[in-house]
């Protein structure tokens, strides 16, 4: 098991680019998350999806998009990037039910100039 | 709406003594509690979680934590602390009545001294 993995682990942008952060997960877990982390701030959750072809917004959900077509892939789109997208973000899967723990991908580390 | 507070930013201690990190909740229901350590420049890993039960939960590495609903707290706990335990501590919740949505704490830096 691979477990989660993130592609790429860096990556630098100019404002006003766009690309995509991949995410895939080889457990069979119904549940992923994106989530961003900013120094002093914790983790914040993006967007997450209970299962393919569902997918809702999270707390800071503005300048992403996201798409669930497979139960093992997650991408997360910058549509236009910003210097406040400058961060570090991971990617989680689980299995059903709120009392599941997450597993965590080893995060992309983005920055926007 | 539910939220976590890790009150201290840094905890330091000296090896072999107690360790404990702190974090508060709220929620709506009643809540699933989670404790995740990040070592750097990698991912979150799970130490512990409650669900219900009994309010003493044990996790990994030797890490314990204590739930009391009347404090509404989840403070993780560790008898004899290793200079391996320095780290990133987050605490996370999520609200039964609620969504998938889970909910960290700022986290809180633990440096443990030789």
């Amino acid at each position: 098991n691979a477990g989660v993995t993130q592609t790429p682990k860096f990556q630098v942008l100019k404002t006003g680019q766009s690309m995509t952060l991949q995410c895939a997960q080889d457990m069979n877990h119904e549940y992923m998350s994106w989530y961003r982390q900013d120094p002093g701030m914790g983790l914040r959750l993006i967007h997450y999806s209970v299962g393919a072809g569902i997918t809702d917004q999270g707390e800071v959900p503005n300048g992403y998009n996201v798409s669930r077509s497979t139960t093992e892939d997650f991408p997360l789109r910058l549509l236009s990037a910003a210097p406040s997208q400058t961060s570090v973000y991971f990617c989680a899967s689980s299995s059903d039910g709120l009392a599941e723990k997450e597993f965590f991908g080893p995060g992309t580390r983005l920055t926007v100039l | 709406a539910q939220s976590v507070a890790q009150p201290e930013d840094q905890v330091n201690v000296a090896e072999g003594n107690p360790l404990t990190v702190k974090c508060t909740y709220s929620v709506s229901g009643n809540p699933y509690l989670f404790w995740y350590v990040q070592y750097p420049n990698r991912g979150l890993q799970f130490l512990l979680k409650y669900i219900t039960g009994d309010n003493l939960v044990k996790g990994s590495y030797g890490f314990e934590a204590e739930f009391n609903k009347s404090q509404t707290s989840f403070h993780l706990k560790k008898p004899s602390a290793l200079v391996s335990d320095s780290a990133l501590y987050f605490c996370a919740v999520r609200d039964m009545l609620g969504d998938y949505k889970l909910s960290f704490g700022a986290g809180t830096t633990v440096t443990v001294r030789a």
